[in-house]
C-alpha cells in the first residue's frame, strides 16, 4: 500500500463549480499535512497547510480526519487558473522527510 | 528573491556519462533534499540532508551521490548515467524536514 494515495483524475469541472479531492495516508503517526499545487512543467508550490481543526484560505478549504486517515481539499467557485495538479503531502513523526502523493489533476473549463 | 536555484534546466547525457546537478538556496535552511518526478510515480526522495556535513538516503538513492559541505549548496551527482535516470529532478529546501518545502525550478534530464 502506498503511503499517500490520491485519485489521479482528471477532474473536469466548469468554471464556478465546487470540487473536492481526497487523499488517504497509511501511517497513523503522520503529523504534518499539506496541499501543494503543481502547474504543468513547473515546480510544486505550497497551496496550504492542513490543520487538525480544518482551515480555509479564500476559496480553498482543507480538512483533516485523523480517525479515517484522510485529508481533503475543497475548491469553491473554480477558476480557469485553478487548472493544475494538486499534490497531497504528509510527514511522519520521527522522520525528517515529506511523502508526496502522485497528485490529482484538475481541469477547469469555460 | 532567489530562493532555490537549480542548474542546468535541461540536460541530455549519453549512457555512462557522469554529471552534477547543482542546487543552491539563500534562505539559510538546514534541510535540503533531491526528488525525481516520473509520470504516474509522483515525487520520490533520492537523498536528503539535515545540515552541513550530514546526508542520508531517501527512497531511490541508487546511482546518485550527494554531499553537503555548506548550508547553501547540495549538489547531486550521477555517477554513470542510465536511461532509467531520465526524469525531472527537483531540489528543495526547508527549515526542517517536517515543514513547508521550497522547490527549485527543476532539471529535465534525458539519458540516451
Amino acid at each position: 500500500r502506498k503511503e499517500v494515495e490520491q485519485d489521479p483524475g482528471p477532474f473536469n469541472v466548469p468554471e464556478g463549480a465546487t470540487v473536492a479531492f481526497n487523499c488517504t495516508y497509511s501511517n497513523s503517526a503522520s503529523q504534518s499535512f499539506f496541499w501543494y499545487r503543481q502547474d504543468c512543467r513547473k515546480e510544486p508550490k505550497l497551496l496550504m497547510s492542513v490543520y487538525s481543526s480544518g482551515n480555509e484560505d479564500g476559496r480553498f478549504t482543507a480538512q483533516l480526519n485523523r480517525a479515517s486517515q484522510y485529508i481533503s481539499l475543497l475548491i469553491r467557485d473554480s477558476k480557469l487558473s485553478d487548472s493544475a495538479t494538486y499534490l497531497c503531502v504528509v510527514n511522519v513523526v520521527g522522520f525528517q522527510k515529506l511523502v508526496f502523493g502522485t497528485g490529482t489533476r484538475l481541469l477547469v473549463s469555460p | 528573491n532567489a530562493g532555490v536555484t537549480q542548474t542546468p534546466k535541461f540536460q541530455v547525457l549519453k549512457t555512462g556519462q557522469s554529471m552534477t546537478l547543482q542546487c543552491a538556496q539563500d534562505m539559510n535552511h538546514e534541510y535540503m533534499s533531491w526528488y525525481r518526478q516520473d509520470p504516474g510515480m509522483g515525487l520520490r526522495l533520492i537523498h536528503y540532508s539535515v545540515g552541513a556535513g550530514i546526508t542520508d538516503q531517501g527512497e531511490v538513492p541508487n546511482g546518485y551521490n550527494v554531499s553537503r559541505s555548506t548550508t547553501e549548496d547540495f549538489p547531486l551527482r550521477l555517477l554513470s548515467a542510465a536511461p532509467s535516470q531520465t526524469s525531472v529532478y527537483f531540489c528543495a529546501s526547508s527549515p526542517t524536514g517536517r515543514t513547508e518545502a521550497f522547490f527549485g525550478q527543476g532539471t529535465r534530464l534525458t539519458v540516451v
